[in-house]
């Protein structure tokens, strides 16, 4: 039983070019989330989803968008990397969260 | 104000001791909240869970909930070296529609147990 599966684990971007984190679960849950975590600042919300073709923003959405076409993917997507957008990324599903292992992303 | 309050630390106590980890809420309308473990360099790890006010034991852990006091405790007895990581608190609502379910997190606190 793999989880969450994120991928890749780790990226550096140059600023302006784009990029897909790819999240996979396999509990058919319904609830899946993308979260930022920044050095002592918590777990931000980016976005999440109640179920296939339905997503909605978090607390942070700008620079990103989400497509959710099947339960098992939740894609999050990077336009125009910035350096504000260097941080880990992490995908969860389910209503209790269960979490992938990250993405850490540089933008340089 | 943030919604949900934590304690960074870092928080240092030497193996046996009982940990204290705390949270406080602003919003009435949490229902569900859940502790979770992070290791260095890990995805967050569901810990416990409890549903409205109480006490929940699984082991050497304990979660409670003041509701009332809009307050919660996650407490670790015989604490051990493998204890060492960030424990973030986390709070859902049951307001239905899409914000059933969205998690809010503290900012987490580092706790280190020295042998």
């Amino acid at each position: 039983n793999a989880g969450v599966t994120q991928t890749p684990k780790f990226r550096i971007l140059k600023i302006g070019q784009s990029m897909t984190l790819q999240c996979t679960q396999d509990m058919n849950h319904n609830y899946m989330y993308w979260y930022r975590q920044d050095p002592g600042m918590g777990l931000k919300l980016i976005y999440y989803s109640v179920g296939a073709g339905i997503t909605d923003k978090g607390e942070v959405p700008n620079g990103y968008n989400v497509s959710r076409s099947t339960t098992e993917d939740f894609p999050l997507r990077l336009e125009l990397a910035a350096p504000s957008q260097t941080s880990v990324y992490f995908c969860a599903s389910g209503k209790l969260a269960f979490f992938g292992q990250g993405t850490r992303l540089t933008v340089v | 104000q943030k919604e949900v309050e934590q304690d960074p630390g870092p928080l240092s106590v030497p193996e046996g001791a009982i940990v204290s980890l705390n949270c406080t809420y602003s919003n009435s309308a949490f229902q569900y909240f859940m502790w979770y473990r992070q290791y260095s360099r890990k995805g967050p790890e569901l810990l416990m869970y409890t549903y409205s006010s109480g006490n929940k034991e699984d082991g050497r852990f304990t979660a409670q909930v003041d509701k009332s006091s809009k307050y919660i405790s996650l407490f670790i007895r015989d604490s051990q070296p493998s204890d060492s990581a960030t424990y973030l608190c986390a709070m859902s609502s049951n307001a239905g529609g899409t914000s059933y379910g969205k998690l809010t997190f503290g900012q987490g606190t580092i706790l280190t147990v020295h042998p």
